[in-house]
């Protein structure tokens, strides 16, 4: 498939260690956030999500952390496993009446070492 | 598998000329959204259908259009092709009218305007 970002920053994991990737949104008015997992050659697929008036949200091997602070974003992977491999990538909704808005993060794109 | 259908899979054709890509959404979704990948911008919203109505707008140009018809599959037509248009297509749906929740997207459209 398609390579998608060719030159997005790497995060190069060891399997079995935990991984971090971050992401920094632009919109302090930005109330919904959703990390995505894409792998090569398919549609991105929804990881986890939070709301802004959450600061910790955690699902099965993975645990997103909100700071509003300084509008940072950031997922974190336990024991990450050859099939973490892929882009990952943040996006922010802010909601209006009858209207939302959303915006993507770039990606970094998670490599496991074996 | 998504459930999130879309053809063509790929898409070859000429500057100027119109193409129409097609989604058909998981089974019960009513909201479909459209984005578009490219290397140099990544992931972008376009335009999403609820129900057959549009419900939100993004950065989607003039020469583009969609709709939602009765069963609920939906069509993004690109007229006027430029080079630039050349990028893969996502559709994605979701039981929900905004864009909280998962959507799931399709296996998307690989479109190149030669």
């Amino acid at each position: 498939g398609e390579s998608v970002g060719l030159h997005l920053p790497t995060l190069s994991v060891q399997e079995g260690d935990n991984s971090i990737i971050n992401c920094a949104y632009s919109n302090s008015a930005s109330d919904y956030f959703i990390w995505y997992k894409q792998e090569s050659g398919k549609g991105p697929q929804f990881i986890i999500d939070i709301r802004s008036n959450m600061d910790k949200r955690q699902g099965q091997r993975v645990t997103v952390l909100l700071n509003k602070t300084v509008k940072h974003l950031s997922l974190q992977i336990a024991a990450t496993q050859p099939g973490d491999s892929a882009v990952y990538f943040c996006a922010e909704i802010s909601s209006y009446f009858r209207a939302s808005k959303i915006i993507f993060g770039s990606g970094t794109r998670l490599s496991i070492r074996p | 598998d998504s459930g999130v259908t879309q053809t063509p899979k790929h898409l070859i054709t000429a500057t100027g000329q119109r193409v129409t890509l097609r989604c058909s959404p998981r089974s019960g979704d009513l909201s479909v959204y459209w984005y578009q990948q490219s290397l140099d911008q990544g992931l972008q919203f376009l335009i999403q259908y609820y129900n057959g109505e549009e419900r939100a707008k993004g950065n989607i140009l003039e020469r583009f259009s969609a709709q939602q018809f009765p069963d609920l599959h939906s069509e993004l037509n690109l007229s006027s092709l430029e080079l630039g248009d050349s990028a893969l297509y996502f559709c994605a749906s979701s039981g929900r009218g905004d864009f909280s929740g998962e959507q799931y997207f399709g296996p998307g459209t690989r479109l190149t305007v030669t």
